[in-house]
């Protein structure tokens, strides 16, 4: 089977630098995604890493550390509209995504 | 580009009557279509996957004849709630691939809330 573990909630400051960690268990492995989901919203795709390193894009970054089973998110420069749900998601075994539990991220001004 | 519909964006039923929700992708051939089902506060759960032309994929422990999924185009399908119950209440998200898209990419609809009274 496959599991994520994410912590629940985040909160952090506007204009500061927060990270979303995601471990994950799974039976094969892909790659590993980072999606947002602002309340009653879809979720939208934010990165994606199949190798270990980090991925840049604009003010979020993402990290994946195969051997580790580990990946963050790193949202750099925060603003008030990225307080949403992030969501890690694994591509694993016959290619079917697994979603992490959530984390729920308030920015305060 | 790449933009998925659903409709309806909510939908009250009674208990026992059946609910039909689309999804539709706009300006792609979805050649891959995933349902998924979230309750409040918690994760996206993947109830099946379908191909155009191909019976679903349905994850263990979702009921085959209680949810209805059909992919008869490359821009539409539909999953249908038989018989709903209140604790199928809950936010239903498809999600769709198309040709020449990365295997890694998703694009989500914006999601159906079906309550059940």
């Amino acid at each position: 089977g496959q599991s994520l573990e994410q912590p629940s909630e985040v909160t952090a400051v506007e204009g500061a630098i927060v990270q979303i960690n995601c471990t994950y268990q799974t039976s094969g492995f892909y790659g590993l995604s980072w999606y947002q989901q602002h309340d009653g919203g879809a979720p939208t795709f934010l990165s994606y890493n199949a190798l270990d390193g980090l991925e840049e894009t604009g003010r979020f970054s993402s990290f994946l550390s195969r051997s580790d089973s580990y990946g963050y998110l790193l949202l750099q420069e925060l603003q008030m509209k990225d307080s949403a749900s992030y969501f890690c998601a694994v591509r694993g075994g016959y290619q079917k995504v697994t979603f992490g539990t959530g984390t729920k991220l308030q920015v305060i001004p | 580009g790449a933009v998925v519909s659903q409709h309806p964006s909510r939908v009250i039923c009674k208990s026992g009557t059946s609910v039909k929700i689309e999804c539709r992708s706009l300006d792609f051939q979805a050649t891959t279509m995933f349902w998924y089902r979230q309750f409040p506060k918690q994760s996206l759960m993947l109830m099946a996957t379908s191909n155009e032309g191909s019976k679903a994929t349905y994850e263990q422990g979702v009921e085959k004849d209680k949810f209805l999924i059909n992919h008869a185009s490359l821009t539409l399908s539909t999953l249908t709630v038989t018989s709903a119950h209140p604790e199928d209440s809950s936010f239903y998200i498809c999600s769709a691939r198309g040709k020449g898209q990365k295997i890694y990419e998703q694009y989500f609809g914006p999601g159906t809330r079906l309550t059940v009274t």
